[in-house]
């Protein structure tokens, strides 16, 4: 139980598009799932906290106009990088929280490139 | 503030024990999650720990002094496999994780 899958996998594209994430709990109901950031060597950066049939809680530095959390259902969110640019070049990485213990279930996450 | 504070790099011998420590500062605390982070792949839970002492989960056991703000994850009996990088997670008062960079285990045969 508590599978997490994302979408997709790896993505590379060009400077100023944009590139949609997508986070899909498979055997349960998320109503609260995470958005991180990794650079490589770096620990887990937070950018947002994605509750079902609200807005987005973005964590301070993190431009919400640049990336659009939309959490739709109790299984789906979505993450949108907004007119990309090679330093947002990184590892995106979904989690669901499920459990008594609050417990985060990460998805395998996304590998974007920016060119 | 809120800070994690876990060794950067660990070395060890296949088929030894390894204990990777853990002190933390939270504003507020809801328990302790140890996660484990390939090289390339997304963090995995392992463990959580809430009240005092130590929990048992095959190999791995972790063990949690809230007075002290400390905790230990211990990998007994170590495969080539248990390389990566061991993620100590408290949670604070928000039900927040907070993160540090992890320490990175090596395995050496």
């Amino acid at each position: 139980g508590a599978v997490v899958s994302q979408h997709p996998s790896w993505v590379i594209c060009k400077s100023g598009t944009s590139v949609k994430i997508e986070c899909r709990s498979l055997d349960f109901q998320a109503t609260t799932m995470f958005w991180y950031r990794q650079f490589p060597k770096q620990s887990l950066m937070l950018m947002a906290t994605s509750n079902e049939g609200s807005k987005a809680t973005y964590e301070q530095g993190v431009e919400k106009d640049k990336f659009l959390i939309n959490h739709a259902s109790l299984t789906l969110s979505t993450l949108t990088v907004t007119s990309a640019h090679p330093e947002d070049s990184s590892f995106y990485i979904c989690s669901a929280r499920v459990g008594a213990f609050y417990e985060q279930y990460f998805g395998p996450g996304t590998r974007l490139t920016v060119t | 503030g809120q800070n994690i504070d876990q060794p950067t790099e660990m070395t060890a011998t296949e088929g030894a024990i390894v204990q990777i420590n853990c002190t933390y500062q939270t504003s507020g605390f809801n328990g302790l999650f140890w996660y484990q982070q390939h090289a390339g792949e997304a963090p995995t839970f392992l463990s959580y720990n809430v009240l005092d002492g130590l929990e048992e989960k095959g190999r791995f056991s972790s063990f949690l002094s809230r007075s002290k703000g400390y905790s230990y994850l211990l990998l007994k009996e170590l495969q080539m496999k248990d390389s990566a990088s061991y993620l100590c997670a408290p949670m604070d008062s928000n039900y927040q994780l907070i993160w540090g960079a992890g320490t990175k285990l090596i395995i050496k045969p």
